[in-house]
């Protein structure tokens, strides 16, 4: 099946740093998505790309979907407490809905005060 | 966007039963989805319920362990048959939702163990 590489794995940063992560794959994805789960929590959607090339900012967060539909970051700049959490990028093969999500394995971001 | 309320949030189970779980989303969609997320680890899709027709599995899930009822356009359960301590995970369903995009919501994930 097709598989998501997230990297890094894990982020150990300060408060007010830039945070960059991203997400290949060996398949094209016609969606790229971007979540983050807390504890106890689903995973909420934070930047959905529908293209490939296009960049899209919601807040600190920007996330790009890569020209050759395999692979997407994500970047959130002068981090804060409530970033920390896990991270997942997430694959669609047909789009539109008409599949389920292919997720990668997670960043978890904990930022140090 | 789509809300969704998913039950129970969490249960203890015994080896050997069952247990139904069910997801009520606040307006009618298409498509309903399962997902499994094993402790620490990412989401794996276990299926597609769509309302009228039989659930469509993803390679490793059979029909006879997760089997999937959707009666109608906001309600769809989720069955873990014959339990074992390798089913212990957070079960999530979730929907489409969007206008001119489309993303997924996901409910809040009931979390099984099983003892």
């Amino acid at each position: 099946g097709q598989q998501l590489n997230q990297s890094p794995q894990s982020m150990f940063i300060q408060e007010g740093e830039d945070v960059s992560m991203n997400c290949t794959s060996s398949s094209i994805f016609n969606t790229w998505l971007w979540y983050k789960q807390d504890p106890g929590e689903g995973p909420v959607l934070l930047i959905a790309l529908y293209k490939a090339g296009e960049l899209t900012s919601n807040g600190r967060l920007t996330a790009q979907f890569g020209i050759t539909r395999k692979d997407s970051f994500l970047n959130i700049s002068a981090s804060i407490p409530s970033d920390v959490g896990i991270y997942f990028c997430a694959g669609q093969i047909k789009g539109g809905g008409a599949d389920g999500l292919t997720f990668g394995k997670g960043t978890h971001l904990i930022i140090q005060p | 966007s789509a809300v969704i309320s998913q039950k129970p949030s969490r249960d203890i189970c015994q080896r050997g039963t069952s247990l139904t779980i069910q997801c009520q989303v606040d307006s009618q969609v298409t498509m309903m989805f399962w997902y499994r997320q094993q402790p620490g680890q990412s989401l794996t899709l276990i299926a597609t319920a769509n309302q009228g027709s039989e659930a469509t599995y993803e390679s490793g899930f059979v029909i006879d362990k997760f089997p999937i009822s959707r009666p109608n356009l906001t309600f769809s359960t989720l069955t873990v048959s014959n339990m074992s301590p390798e089913d212990s995970s957070i079960y999530l369903c979730s929907v489409g939702t969007g206008g001119l995009g489309y993303g997924y919501t996901f409910g809040s994930g009931t979390r099984l163990t099983v003892v």
